[in-house]
């Protein structure tokens, strides 16, 4: 396993457009995070699955945003009528729950432009 | 709600020498984890160093350690012998458990901006 992976590395759409990322996670991690990065801040988390269950979701989240892990593998996150401040570096990371060390480890983004 | 807080937007420091980075943490969480992660430019977050809270020695790993101060709610990352490939922005970070098992989000501070001078 060659660790997070993310699909597409970078995005350009137009205002109005759907867009999706896909997030392949370490293997035997059963956790897996969506986080939001603007240029100098820190991580702004989104939501989170344990296995193919979604445990939280961030109240910042607009309805345009949706999230899913079908049989907790891999993930995927829409956005819907994307706007221009949905630009950002969506960072997913995965990690263990149980015996392990609760380090996340993370994949290396997608950064969307929206024009 | 758990909250991670760095003070230092930026910092500098000369190649070899030490510098120290700060951070605060608010939990009512009697167990939890502690992170430094790195993340150099246009590349991905990885791991710098852990710390279980229930472990009272400060974590190391080769030059960089820890002084984590449990009651003062205070995690801060230093790094010796500092070198150009340090250069990174570095986050504080906090996940609730103990013993292997984890819960809810993990939570990031701000972020510090470290430079590097040869």
């Amino acid at each position: 396993d060659t660790g997070v992976s993310q699909d597409p590395r970078h995005k350009i759409t137009k205002r109005g457009q759907n867009v999706t990322f896909r997030c392949d996670p370490i293997s035997e991690h059963n956790r897996l995070y969506w986080y939001r990065q603007t240029l100098g801040q820190g991580p702004e988390f989104l939501t989170y699955f344990q296995n193919e269950a979604q445990l939280e979701k961030s109240r910042l989240l607009s309805d345009r945003f949706s999230a899913e892990r079908p049989k907790g593998s891999f993930s995927t996150l829409e956005i819907q009528r994307t706007e221009q401040g949905d630009s950002a570096m969506y960072l997913c990371a995965s990690s263990r729950s149980r015996g392990g060390v609760a380090e996340a480890f993370f994949g290396q983004g997608t950064r969307l432009t929206v024009v | 709600a758990q909250t991670v807080t760095q003070s230092q937007p930026e910092m500098s420091v000369q190649e070899a020498e030490t510098v120290t980075l700060s951070c605060t943490y608010d939990t009512s969480e009697s167990d939890y984890y502690l992170f430094w992660y790195k993340q150099p430019p246009s590349r991905q977050m990885i791991l710098v160093i852990r710390q279980e809270a229930y472990k009272q020695q400060n974590a190391t790993e080769n030059r960089f350690s820890v002084n984590f101060q449990k009651a003062a709610k205070s995690f801060s990352l230093k790094i010796s012998d500092s070198q150009l490939g340090d250069a990174a922005m570095y986050f504080c970070a906090l996940i609730r458990g103990a013993g292997g098992t984890s819960y809810g989000k993990l939570t990031f501070g701000q972020g510090t901006i470290l430079t590097v001078h040869p």
